[in-house]
């Protein structure tokens, strides 16, 4: 079982749909999580940290469900600029020199058609 | 904002040829890193540093070497290079661990 494991994707949607990327961990350990999106042939950005109460940035809302150990990427009203490739980042530890890591998922790739 | 910088986006080497991929950022970062980006395989860990001077292999240390003299700049350098190193090279830093990454830009890298 990979470590971080998403959706394969590609997510084919028209604008205005609402979409939604679940991405699972096996580490029970973890204790951060990210998503990041990544344009075709650029580097990822951070979209949002995802917190354990669940968060929102405008259109964006991540969740966090550690009994499950997965996380959520929520995308309402989706726009043609969305397009990219959702990376779900999970962090195992606080200190690379002692052990922590940083795991990255393979990535969904989301394309929002007119 | 934090800036962390490449100093190539394209490179084309030859195989065997020595290549020094480079990397600064501004914002005092403890930790640097180095990953490469390949299709159907994601992003693989080549090289951390949590200090300077400090160099910790990751999951593909292979072929690779890297130097950190000063803090803000972190060196990846291909000793020989081939064409299986033909990738996307991306750095990038961080403060502490819980923290986000911030990335570079990314070097094209290819070895003909």
């Amino acid at each position: 079982r990979k470590e971080v494991e998403q959706d394969p994707g590609p997510f084919n949607v028209p604008e205005g749909a609402t979409v939604a990327f679940n991405c699972t961990y096996s580490n029970s350990a973890s204790q951060s999580f990210f998503w990041y999106r990544q344009d075709c042939r650029k580097e990822p950005k951070l979209l949002m940290s995802v917190y354990s109460s669940g968060n929102e940035d405008g259109r964006f809302t991540a969740q966090l469900n550690r009994a499950s150990q997965y996380i959520s990427l929520l995308i309402r009203d989706s726009k043609l600029s969305d397009s990219a490739t959702y990376l779900c980042v999970v962090n195992h530890g606080a200190f690379y020199n002692q052990g922590g890591k940083l795991i990255f998922g393979q990535g969904t790739e989301l394309s929002v058609k007119p | 904002d934090v800036k962390v910088t490449q100093s190539s986006r394209y490179l084309v080497k030859r195989t065997g040829e020595k290549v020094f991929l480079e990397c600064v950022q501004d914002m005092d970062h403890e930790n640097m890193f180095w990953y490469r980006q390949d299709p159907g395989l994601g992003l693989r860990l080549i090289y951390f540093s949590y200090d300077v001077k400090m160099k910790e292999k990751g999951d593909i240390p292979e072929g690779y070497s890297v130097s950190r003299e000063k803090k803000e700049r972190f060196s990846l350098i291909l000793e020989s290079a081939s064409t299986n190193q033909t990738s996307m090279y991306l750095c990038a830093s961080d403060s502490e661990g819980n923290s986000p990454l911030h990335f570079g830009n990314g070097t094209r890298l290819t070895v003909t």
